[in-house]
C-alpha cells in the first residue's frame, strides 16, 4: 500500500475556519513534504520538515511530525475559500530519490 | 521558463498507437521526476533521472515504458502500443536534487480511445 496515506479523505468547512489533515507512514523517513494541487494543475510545494524536527511554521500552515508513531499533520488556520485544493504529503528516505505521495485529501472551503 | 512546462497539454489517441509526452525542467535543475496520477488518486512514481541517467526503472508499469533525458535537460516519456488503462495525467518535476522540493508542470492528460 501507499507509504503515505492521509486522512480524512475529504474535509468540507467553512471559511475562517482551521482545517487539520493528517497523514501515516510505514517506514523511516528522511524528511516529509506537503504539497497543494489545485483541480487540473500540478502539484505545488507547501513545506517540508526534516525526520530531526517536531513542528515547522510558514504563514498560515503549521506542520508536525512524529517519529515515532509514522505521522505528519498539516494545519491551514483560517482558512479561505482559495485553500480549497488537494493536499499530499510525501515521504523521502535517506539515500534515496524516490519520494512515496500518499493519496491525498480534498479540502472544500465554503465561503 | 519560470516554471516546469509540459506537452502537450491533452492527447487523445487510439489504443494500440505510441504517445511521447515531453517535459522541459527548471534551468539548472539536476533532478528529474515522472508520476502518473489516475483520477482523483494519488502520485505513482514511473521514473527519476540525476543528469542524463536513470538509476531506477523499476517504477516503469510494464515494458511498453521508457523515458530518456538528454543534455541534463529536456525529458521524453514514450509509451508504445497504448493501452486503455494508460489513460491517466503524467506529471512532471524536477528539483535541485535529492531532498529538494520538487516543482511540477500541470501535466499532460492522456485519454486512450
Amino acid at each position: 500500500s501507499q507509504q503515505g496515506e492521509e486522512d480524512p479523505q475529504a474535509l468540507s468547512i467553512q471559511e475562517g475556519e482551521n482545517a487539520t489533515m493528517n497523514c501515516s507512514y510505514k517506514t523511516s523517513i528522511n524528511n516529509l513534504q506537503w504539497y497543494r494541487q489545485n483541480s487540473g494543475r500540478g502539484l505545488v510545494h507547501l513545506i517540508l520538515i526534516r525526520s530531526n524536527e517536531r513542528e515547522k511554521h510558514s504563514g498560515r500552515l503549521r506542520v508536525t511530525l512524529d517519529t515515532s508513531k509514522k505521522s505528519s499533520s498539516l494545519l491551514i488556520t483560517a482558512s479561505r475559500a482559495a485553500d480549497t485544493a488537494s493536499y499530499f504529503c510525501a515521504t523521502g528516505t535517506s539515500g534515496t530519490y524516490k519520494y512515496i505521495f500518499g493519496t491525498g485529501t480534498r479540502l472544500k472551503v465554503l465561503a | 521558463g519560470a516554471g516546469v512546462s509540459q506537452s502537450p497539454s491533452n492527447k487523445v489517441t487510439e489504443k494500440g498507437k505510441d504517445v511521447e509526452l515531453r517535459c522541459d525542467p527548471i534551468s539548472g535543475h539536476t533532478a528529474l521526476y515522472w508520476y502518473r496520477q489516475s483520477l482523483g488518486q494519488g502520485l505513482e512514481f514511473l521514473i527519476y533521472f540525476q543528469g542524463n541517467s536513470a538509476p531506477d526503472k523499476s517504477g516503469l508499469p510494464s515494458d511498453r515504458f521508457s523515458a530518456e533525458r538528454t543534455g541534463g535537460s529536456v525529458s521524453t516519456l514514450t509509451i508504445q502500443r497504448t493501452q486503455q488503462e494508460d489513460s491517466a495525467v503524467y506529471l512532471c518535476a524536477s528539483s535541485q536534487g535529492q531532498g529538494a522540493p520538487q516543482h511540477f508542470g500541470d501535466g499532460t492528460r492522456l485519454s486512450i480511445l
